[in-house]
């Protein structure tokens, strides 16, 4: 099966201020995602980041407030951006490798 | 009105019995269909896939009704570390842009 790692693993952060979340596996990939999981709610696609091109935003998220970067094969990050107490949520990256694997997730908590 | 919906649960079933469950999925035109099981605190992990004829891995069986549009997971002689969330995840076509239900929360009890 894939490895996926991300760090940090959890962060409570300050309403305002903004957090970068990096996603590190284990194989070349095209493309990862990036999910949100909100409390007692379902995954969430937020966006697909394609390695040499901009990421690709699902309705109701948008770059300003969730930039990606996608330096290479294997590697992403998310930053959430100027954030507010909403934004509390388990955020997630995935890749497809024979079937979808997804990273441990970064548990964030913004007061 | 949601893309995938589940009963949200819990399902408490005693050690040994049996427990189905169900999910809807509103675009016809969904392609793979998946279960997925999450334990508390833990990433989704690909329990089975859920073929047309239906499949069976071990204790756990699944089945599709594309005319109905619902797919279910049926697991038999429960066992304790069957305990988790399960989330139904439809593929609508574009590998990658899955919709996943919220999930149904399964407890068995000793």
């Amino acid at each position: 099966s894939a490895v996926i790692s991300q760090k940090p693993s959890r962060d409570i952060c300050q309403r305002g201020t903004s957090l970068t979340i990096q996603c590190q596996v284990d194989s070349q990939v095209t493309m990862m995602f990036w999910y949100r999981q909100q409390p007692g709610q379902s995954l969430t696609l937020i966006a697909t980041a394609n390695q040499g091109s901009e990421a690709t935003y699902e309705s109701g998220f948008v770059i300003d407030k969730f930039p990606i970067s996608r330096p290479n094969l294997t590697f992403s990050t998310l930053t959430v951006s100027n954030m507010s107490p909403e934004d509390s949520s388990i955020y997630l990256c995935s890749m497809t490798h024979n079937e979808q694997f997804f990273g441990p997730g970064t548990r964030l908590t913004v007061l | 009105r949601k893309e995938v919906e589940q009963d949200p649960g819990p399902f408490n079933v005693p050690e040994g019995a049996t427990v189905a469950f169900n999910c809807t999925y509103s675009n016809s035109a969904s392609q793979s269909f998946f279960w997925y099981r999450q334990d508390c605190r833990k990433e989704p992990k690909l329990l089975m896939s859920v073929y047309s004829s239906g499949n069976e891995d071990g204790r756990f069986t699944a089945q599709l009704n594309r005319a109905s549009q619902y797919i279910s997971l049926l697991i038999r002689d429960s066992k304790l570390s069957d305990s988790a969330t399960y989330l139904c995840v439809v593929n609508e076509g574009s590998w990658g842009k899955l919709q996943f239900g919220a999930g149904t929360q399964v407890v068995v009890t000793p």
